[in-house]
């Protein structure tokens, strides 16, 4: 079956500028899992949705970042006046549920980078 | 302060020369420790959930193992496929839910 999706797979863009990174779930996942991943790093968590609410967003570095899970399906990871420290590799995860014994799926993740 | 280490950071081995992995973690009241493999430009795979010391799966050429202090990655006789960077993950308690915190990861090379 199709697996976690994420569009696009590189952005680049310039210091200041507003972006927008999707990740699609695997059907059914009621949890979703925002990471982000820099070189030579272990995925950093930033947020996780349950449904459509966002159980817990405290790993988001500051009041630039957001994110939506509208519909509890499709999320959307918001970064508004981009800085350069924001290039990362963004992945999203999906899992059955918030058990935490229960496996994650991940991404492929977003290159991000901001000149 | 709740952490994840894992060692070596970097390990070359030769196909057939079998080898152990390190990922350390304080933790009080373990929810389970998770390894996952990760190859370049993509997202880490899924291996296994270990929940209890002396706890043991296997798949492949792949043994995981955990104590109540650290977990090891045992790979017997590697082989080029196995290069990857593998890493461990442990939930940790942040605002009434469970987060899975990652190390930095083992960069593996096995050479043919």
């Amino acid at each position: 079956g199709a697996g976690v999706s994420q569009t696009p797979s590189n952005k680049v863009t310039e210091k200041g500028k507003y972006v927008e990174l999707r990740c699609d779930p695997i059907s059914g996942h009621t949890a979703l899992y925002w990471y982000r991943q820099s070189l030579g790093q272990g995925p950093e968590f930033l947020i996780y949705f349950q449904g459509t609410g966002a159980a817990d967003d405290s790993g988001l570095p500051n009041d630039r970042f957001f994110a939506v899970r509208p519909e509890g399906s499709v999320s959307t990871l918001k970064i508004q006046r981009t800085e350069r420290g924001d290039s990362a590799v963004y992945l999203c995860a999906s899992s059955e549920g918030t058990s935490t014994y229960n496996e994650q799926f991940f991404g492929p993740g977003t290159r991000l980078t901001v000149l | 302060e709740d952490q994840v280490t894992q060692s070596p950071e970097a390990l070359r081995l030769q196909e057939g020369e079998s080898s152990s992995l390190n990922c350390s973690y304080t933790v009080s009241g373990l929810r389970g420790l998770f390894w996952y493999r990760q190859d370049p430009g993509k997202g880490p795979e899924f291996l296994f959930t270990l929940y209890s010391a002396g706890e043991e799966k296997e798949k492949e050429r792949l043994k995981a193992t955990l104590t109540k202090k650290e977990s090891f990655l045992h790979i017997t006789a590697p082989k080029p496929e196995d290069s990857a960077t593998y890493l461990c993950a442990v939930p940790y308690l942040s605002g009434g839910s469970y987060i899975p915190t990652f190390g930095r990861g083992t960069s593996l090379i096995v050479h043919p």
